[in-house]
C-alpha cells in the first residue's frame, strides 16, 4: 500500500529552529516535494528533493533518504508567518503524487 | 499567484442539490487535478485529467464526476449534496511528468446545510 506519516502537530517558538519529519512507503518513487499552506488558503511549492541528501533555500531545508524512506524539512529562525500545515508528498510516477496528511506548526513568541 | 484560476471562491446550498466547480489550469499545463480538503483534514486526491482524458482516479464518490474540455479548462460535478460534502475544493494544475510539480489554484469553499 502507499504510507505517508508525519506528525500532526508541532509547537516551536519564534527565532528557533524546528524539523519536521515524514516517512514514506509507496509503490514508486520518483521525487518528495514539501508544500506549505496556510489555513484556508492553497498550498505552495517548498521543496522537491530527488536524491538523497540536504537541500538548502533560504531559511528552509529539505532532507532526504530514499534507502531509509524518509526525510525532513528544516525551518530555520522561525518567524510567526511561518504557522501553518506543512505537506510532504511523494512523486510516485508519471502524473501520481501522494499528499501526507500534513504537519501543524504552531510559532509562539 | 500560480496562475490556477477557480470560480466560484464560495458556494452555499442544499442538501440534495447539484453544483459545478469551475477550473482554468496555468498556460501551457495539461494535467489538471482536483482535491477535497473537509475541515483540519489533509488533501484528498479526487481525480486526475491530461489532456481531456481521465489519468487517474482516487477517492471519488459516485455522485461525483469531473471532465477536462479541449480548452483544458476543467469542471466538477457534485450531485446530491450532502452535508459531509462541505469542504475547500482544490484544483491543481502540472505540466510534464518528470518533475510533476503542481501549482494549486485559491480553492472553492462548498458549504452544505
Amino acid at each position: 500500500g502507499q504510507n505517508i506519516d508525519q506528525p500532526t502537530e508541532m509547537t516551536a517558538t519564534e527565532g528557533a529552529i524546528v524539523q519536521i519529519n515524514c516517512t514514506y512507503q509507496t509503490s514508486g518513487f520518483n521525487g518528495l516535494f514539501w508544500y506549505q499552506q496556510h489555513a484556508g488558503e492553497a498550498p505552495t511549492f517548498l521543496s522537491y528533493n530527488v536524491l538523497d541528501g540536504l537541500e538548502e533555500k533560504g531559511r528552509f531545508s529539505s532532507f532526504l533518504s530514499r534507502s531509509k524512506g524518509y526525510s525532513y524539512l528544516l525551518l530555520k529562525e522561525l518567524q510567526m508567518k511561518d504557522s501553518a500545515s506543512y505537506l510532504c508528498a511523494v512523486h510516485t510516477g508519471g502524473f501520481k503524487t501522494i499528499f501526507g496528511a500534513g504537519t501543524r506548526l504552531f510559532v509562539k513568541a | 499567484d500560480s496562475g490556477v484560476t477557480q470560480t466560484p471562491k464560495h458556494l452555499i446550498t442544499a442538501t440534495g442539490q447539484r453544483v459545478t466547480l469551475r477550473c482554468s489550469p496555468r498556460s501551457g499545463d495539461l494535467s489538471v487535478y482536483w482535491y477535497q480538503q473537509s475541515l483540519d483534514q489533509g488533501l484528498q486526491f479526487l481525480i486526475q485529467y491530461y489532456n481531456g482524458e481521465e489519468r487517474a482516479k482516487g477517492n471519488i464518490l459516485e455522485r461525483f464526476s469531473a471532465q477536462q474540455f479541449p480548452d483544458l479548462h476543467s469542471e466538477l460535478n457534485l450531485s446530491s449534496l450532502e452535508l459531509g460534502d462541505s469542504a475547500l475544493y482544490f484544483c491543481a494544475s502540472s505540466a510534464g511528468r518528470t518533475y510533476n510539480e503542481q501549482f494549486f489554484g485559491p480553492g472553492t469553499r462548498l458549504t452544505v446545510l
